[in-house]
């Protein structure tokens, strides 16, 4: 199994400018979860999806972001218009959702975004 | 919501020596409790993981501890090795019938274990 898998893993952009994080989750999970982590903050919750479906997204810092999950393989972090403020290291995760499951989650390597 | 606190924030040990971190919640119906190993550069990875019904669980080095009643659980790392410096993140979750398996996090514990 290849993991979650993230792309792209450096991002550096200038302000004003669009971004958007791509993650591919591990066959199979049903749950899918973004997340932020920089020094002052730690690792924030953005937003999380169940079955595609996003269940919460209180995470999420501002208008500009925004994310989506078009099928089970394939989700999306965008961040339109970026500023400086928005750079840290975004991860996304998935879980499986099977009968006992532990629901641990599964990290991808994570994007290291600049926005300069 | 759920509020996980977890301590010391950073934790320097000696090679061999035992290595403790704690971390409280406040949410009564949570009932699975991952920690998490991340290494510079890479994403946080689970290490061990307890539920609400067992009071303590042993992964060869690594234990972890969980008292209900208290709202506080532990993670202990025996005979400790350089290897095993990292960020350790706890976590608190009640599990996929409510929330999808959402997990809170702690603030992380830099371990660091001199050779």
């Amino acid at each position: 199994d290849a993991g979650v898998i993230q792309s792209p893993r450096h991002e550096v952009t200038e302000m004003g400018q669009e971004v958007t994080l791509r993650c591919k989750p591990i066959s199979g999970h049903n749950s899918l979860f973004w997340y932020r982590q920089t020094m002052m903050r730690g690792l924030e919750l953005l937003i999380y999806f169940n079955n595609n479906v996003p269940i919460d997204d209180s995470g999420m810092p501002e208008d500009r972001f925004s994310a989506k999950m078009p099928n089970a393989s394939f989700s999306t972090l965008k961040i339109q218009p970026s500023e400086p403020r928005d750079s840290a290291v975004y991860f996304c995760a998935s879980s499986p959702r099977t009968s006992g499951s532990s629901y641990e989650q599964y990290f991808g390597p994570g994007t290291r975004l600049t926005v300069t | 919501g759920e509020n996980v606190e977890q301590h010391p924030s950073t934790l320097s040990v000696q090679e061999g020596d035992s290595a403790v971190i704690k971390c409280t919640y406040s949410d009564s119906a949570s009932n699975y409790f991952p920690w998490y190993k991340q290494e510079l550069g890479k994403g946080p990875q689970l290490i061990i993981d307890i539920r609400s019904n067992v009071g303590e669980k042993k992964d060869q080095r690594i234990a972890v501890t969980l008292n209900k009643t208290a709202k506080h659980f532990s993670l202990h790392i025996t005979e400790t090795q350089p290897e095993d410096s990292a960020v350790y993140f706890c976590a608190a979750s009640r599990g996929v019938r409510t929330n999808a398996g959402k997990s809170t996090f702690g603030d992380g514990t830099t371990l660091t274990v001199k050779p």
